[in-house]
């Protein structure tokens, strides 16, 4: 069965930097890419980024000076670091699996809330 | 970056009528388009991928149709579970953006 489930804390302070994990199961990194995607409190969806298949990563071009993907595939995780974090951060952060023809995320998982607060 | 801009922002329809969400990609996206259903407090979920196959499970009452940039959602006899928020997205090349989002409601 595959799943995919969202760690990291729920609360972190202004300017400080965001640690996030994606833990799978049920697939490979190797075979799948993972994505990060994130939605404010009653806003829409945004792409932040993605840890390709290969290994290679890309990002959303509005975070990318904040932002970085990394993975071990030993340990079958994703992770997702962000720095000088804001209030406008503040979002549930879900991790989701891109099909096999990567154009379409067909498992997602249960997201966390950020909260970013003093 | 392809922009994906969906229609309307919100929609209030009764049980048993027929709606159409519309989502126009600011390039041709070749077909490449997954429409998504969340309802609250819950995750996203695929409907459709490739503007117009269903995703396994999906009630047939779900359909998607379009080409090049413009692309629609439809969802005939509305049923209680259907009135939730529905997100188009390119699935073409990252960026991977999503529409808006189009938040059905019950009238």
């Amino acid at each position: 069965e595959v799943q995919l489930k969202e760690s990291g804390p729920g609360l972190v302070q202004p300017s400080q930097t965001l640690s996030l994990t994606c833990t799978v199961s049920g697939f490979s990194l190797t075979d799948y890419s993972v994505h990060w995607v994130r939605q404010p409190p009653g806003k829409g969806l945004e792409w932040m980024g993605v840890m390709w298949s290969g290994g290679s990563t890309a990002y959303n071009s509005a975070l990318k000076s904040r932002l970085s993907i990394s993975r071990d595939t030993s340990k079958s995780q994703v992770f997702l670091k962000m720095n000088s974090l804001q209030t406008e951060d503040t979002a549930i952060y879900y991790c989701t699996r891109d099909s096999i023809y990567n154009n379409y995320f067909d498992y997602w998982g249960q997201g966390v809330m950020v909260t970013v607060s003093s | 970056d392809i922009q994906m801009t969906q229609s309307p922002a919100s929609l209030s329809a009764s049980l048993g009528e027929t709606v159409t969400i519309e989502c126009l990609a600011s390039e041709d996206i070749y077909d490449i388009l997954a429409w998504y259903q969340q309802k609250p407090g819950k995750s996203p979920q695929l409907l459709i991928y490739d503007a117009s196959s269903l995703h396994t499970g999906v009630p047939s009452r779900f359909s998607g149709s379009g080409s090049g940039t413009q692309y629609s959602l439809k969802i005939n006899s509305l049923q209680p579970e259907d009135f939730a928020s529905y997100y188009c997205q390119n699935g073409l090349s990252a960026p991977r953006t999503f529409g808006a989002g189009t938040k059905l409601e019950l009238k």
